[in-house]
Parts: structure tokens; C-alpha cells; sequence
């Protein structure tokens, strides 16, 4: 059972632009939540987080948002750049423990 | 600061024989756990270790398995390899605080032929 989903598998967007990218979860006692980045043959890298007694988070050019109410959370890339073209994962976790859920990913593409 | 260390970083084995892979956490590190990505399932949760205990474990058969040393390294073991275990195996080490996040290292890429 995926507890944390995203369900767009790719993305593209102009370079400059806004990128959006979204996560839906389902477990109501998950409450810190983050973005990581992936490049191919590499690890996971940690973006931004945001904690469930917030619901906007910013950091530079990366924005998290997280709507408790829908079970949402969103990254917001502004202004995107070519170099921000990776795997964005999604995670949460719950506050009896400390396994993080991930996101199958979604793939963006910034186009220069 | 080192990060985390994962090796080999490449593998490849025969289907049935058995394999082990090897992490080191960032340093003051404890909490040690293990994810398998394969394309389009992201990362699963294998299992989770801490003070040389495995706290959380995920839906895996109980050919893989883990441990964790003293010095908070951790090595995770499948045995009777099967194809299907071809993915990208993932550390990843966190303190163990309040909404801090967890550090991956590069993974270690098994291909069972």
C-alpha cells in the first residue's frame, strides 16, 4: 500500500518558469515531510522539509507547501533552471518512528 | 564531514548465490536504514536499524536481511538471489531527533544475471 503518492511521473517546463510538483499521502499520523533530488547513479539528495505544525516552507528558490486538511504537499521551483532536471522525490514520516515513506518520483525536465 | 559511504558501489552476481553490501554512516550517526529502488516503485523500505537493533522492517521475504555494528556500520545481506532483486540498494543515515532528515549515500547498483 503506497502511503505516499505522486502521481505524476514526469514533467517538463521552460527554463525560468514555475515548476510544480505534487504529493498526496494518506497516513493521517505522518508529520514532517520532504523533498528529495536524484540524479541518475546517484543518491538521493535533500532539498527542503517542512514539519506538520506549518504549512509553507521556503528555501531560496524551492517553496514547500502542505495542505493538511486534502493530505498535500506541493514544491514549487521558481525561477527553474536546466540544472534542476532530476527525479524529485517525496517522503514523509510518522512521529511513532523514524522509517521515512517515499514517492515513486517524478522525473523533471527543464527545458533551456 | 563525510557522508555516507556505500560499497561496492557496482555488482553483479549469479541468481541463487548470496550478497552482501556495506555502509557507513555519517559520523554520530545511529540510525541507519536500507531502501531498494527499482524503476517506477521508488524507493522501498527494506529495514531500519539503530543501537545494533532493527527497529523497523519492511515487506521484504527474509532473504535480506541486515545488521548493525557497534560503531553504527550496518551491512545488508540477500541471499538466493533472484533477477527481480536487481535494483539500486540505498543507505541512508539520520540522527535521531526530531524532524531531521535522512542522508543517503550513492547506493550500491546489484545486477543478479
Amino acid at each position: 500500500d503506497q502511503q505516499v503518492k505522486q502521481n505524476s511521473p514526469s514533467l517538463s517546463v521552460q527554463e525560468g518558469r514555475i515548476s510544480i510538483l505534487n504529493c498526496d499521502y494518506t497516513n493521517s499520523m505522518f508529520d514532517y515531510f520532504l523533498w528529495y533530488k536524484k540524479y541518475p547513479a546517484e543518491g538521493p539528495t535533500f532539498l527542503i522539509s517542512i514539519s506538520s505544525i506549518k504549512d509553507k516552507n521556503e528555501d531560496g528558490r524551492f517553496t514547500v507547501f502542505l495542505n493538511k486538511s486534502a493530505k498535500h504537499l506541493s514544491l514549487h521551483i521558481v525561477p527553474s533552471q536546466p540544472g534542476d532536471s532530476a527525479v524529485y522525490f517525496c517522503a514523509a514520516r510518522a512521529n511513532t518512528g523514524n522509517q521515512f515513506y517515499f514517492g515513486t518520483g517524478t522525473s523533471l525536465t527543464v527545458i533551456p | 564531514k563525510a557522508g555516507v559511504t556505500q560499497t561496492p558501489r557496482y555488482l553483479i552476481k549469479t541468481r541463487g548465490q548470496q550478497v552482501t553490501l556495506s555502509c557507513s554512516p555519517i559520523s554520530g550517526h545511529r540510525s541507519v536504514s536500507w531502501y531498494q529502488q527499482t524503476p517506477g516503485q521508488g524507493l522501498q523500505f527494506l529495514f531500519e536499524y539503530f543501537s545494533e537493533t532493527q527497529r523497523n522492517k519492511g515487506n521484504f521475504p527474509g532473504r535480506f536481511s541486515g545488521r548493525q555494528f557497534s560503531n553504527s556500520r550496518s551491512e545488508m545481506n540477500v541471499s538466493t538471489l533472484e533477477l527481480g532483486d536487481s535494483a539500486l540498494y540505498l543507505c541512508a543515515s539520520s540522527l535521531l531527533t526530531v524532524n531531521t532528515e535522512a542522508f543517503f549515500g550513492q547506493g550500491t547498483r546489484l545486477t543478479v544475471v
